[in-house]
This record gives structure tokens, sequence and C-alpha cells, in this order.
């Protein structure tokens, strides 16, 4: 069964604190993405990893950086964490950059007092 | 400008019957994907559905299925036999030929099927 992890599920941070989401994916997948979740917005991607160490911004970087040392793990990491990055983050993955279909985490909702 | 658009913000039907979402795209690409995705209350967000854009067939998986009008830039998502558990926010997504880096999604469709 195919599966993408997110840890933690929810997370309280005060503004100017880092925050580190995981994510992590058992499908030996070469891309994986971050995206947040706004109400009325949709989805809206931050970053693209297409392998280990090979990463690219998105719609929304400003504010976020990830890492990618395994294939099958994927971080998103907010420093000096502001209020208006309270939302609900998904991670997502695929086979390649060609394929189509993503497969989607559980996502994390982040609060930033 | 938004790519993907569903103006629908909500549709409550009754169980059994059908329903249809809205979607529609604007790209400039001879060649792109269109995509249907279903976030369940728990926040799960799960794959329906895909059309190819230089595939005249309408898509059709399970009680799913797809109404592609390309002269109209539209993209519906027709679900038959409605289920109290096919209530969801639905999404729609577009992936252009010239950029598989990004997946536009729509706001999203809340349906509530009642019993």
């Amino acid at each position: 069964d195919m599966k993408v992890t997110q840890m933690p599920r929810y997370l309280i941070k005060r503004m100017g604190e880092n925050v580190l989401l995981e994510c992590g994916q058992d499908m030996s997948h070469e891309t994986m993405y971050w995206y947040r979740q706004d109400p009325g917005l949709g989805l809206q991607l931050i970053y693209i990893s297409y392998d280990v160490d090979s990463n690219s911004e998105g719609d929304i970087p400003k504010g976020y950086r990830v890492s990618r040392k395994k294939r099958e793990h994927f971080s998103l990491i907010l420093d000096s964490a502001k209020t208006n990055q309270t939302s609900v983050y998904f991670c997502a993955s695929s086979w390649d950059r060609g394929t189509l279909e993503q497969y989607f985490g559980p996502g994390t909702r982040l609060t930033v007092l | 400008a938004q790519k993907v658009t569903q103006t629908q913000t909500s549709i409550s039907v009754m169980e059994k019957t059908t329903v249809t979402m809205d979607c529609v795209y604007e790209t400039q690409d001879s060649s792109y994907f269109l995509f249907w995705y279903k976030q369940t209350a728990s926040g799960e967000i799960v794959f329906l559905i895909r059309q190819d854009s230089y595939k005249k067939e309408n898509a059709t998986v399970g009680h799913y299925s797809l109404n592609f009008q390309k002269p109209k830039s539209s993209i519906g998502l027709i679900i038959t036999a409605t289920q109290i558990e096919d209530s969801a926010v639905y999404f729609c997504a577009m992936r252009e030929g010239s950029n598989y880096n990004v997946l536009y999604f729509g706001s999203g469709t809340k349906l509530t099927v009642e019993p």
C-alpha cells in the first residue's frame, strides 16, 4: 500500500521560532513536493525535489527552505516562523517528474502564534 | 491570473443522485493534463481521475466520469449514484506540458450528500 507520512500532524509555535516539518514515503518515488493549503485558495506549491539534493522553488518559496538527503525523506524548514505561515502543509510524491499523479500525505496543521 | 477556477464553492445533493462539479482552466499549451482530487473530512487528499488534453474520449473511473469540453476549456466532474461517503471537497488541477513542475489547483468545491 503506497504511503506518504507526515510528522508532526499538529504543531503550535511562537513567532520567531524555527519549524521543521518532516515527510516520508515508502515507494522510492523520485519526486517530492511541499504545498500549503489556505482557506479558499486550494493548494499552493512551495518546493519540489527531483531527487536527493536536487530541489527547485515552487510558486511561494519565500520564508521556506527544504532538505532532501535521502530519497524517501523530504523536510520543510521555516527559519523564524511568521504568523502568516499558519496553514496546513501537505507533502506529496510521484515516481518522477514526468509521472502525472501525485500521492499526498495526511497534512500538518501549523499554527504560529 | 487564476489558471484553474472552480466557481461552485459548495453543492448539496440527495443520496443516489448525479452531481456535476464545474472547472475551467486557462493555458496556452497544446498539451496539458487535468485532474480531480478529493479531500475528505479528515484532510486526506486522494487522486480520482485524469484527462489528457489530446484524448477525445472522456475519462471514466468507477462512478466518476469527466465532461471534457476542450473548446470551452472546461473539465467537469460527474459523480453518479452519489453516496454519503462522497461528501468531501473536490479539487480540479492542471499540469501543463511545458511545465511539468507545477500542478495548478482550483479552490475546491465542497460536496455534501444528504441521506
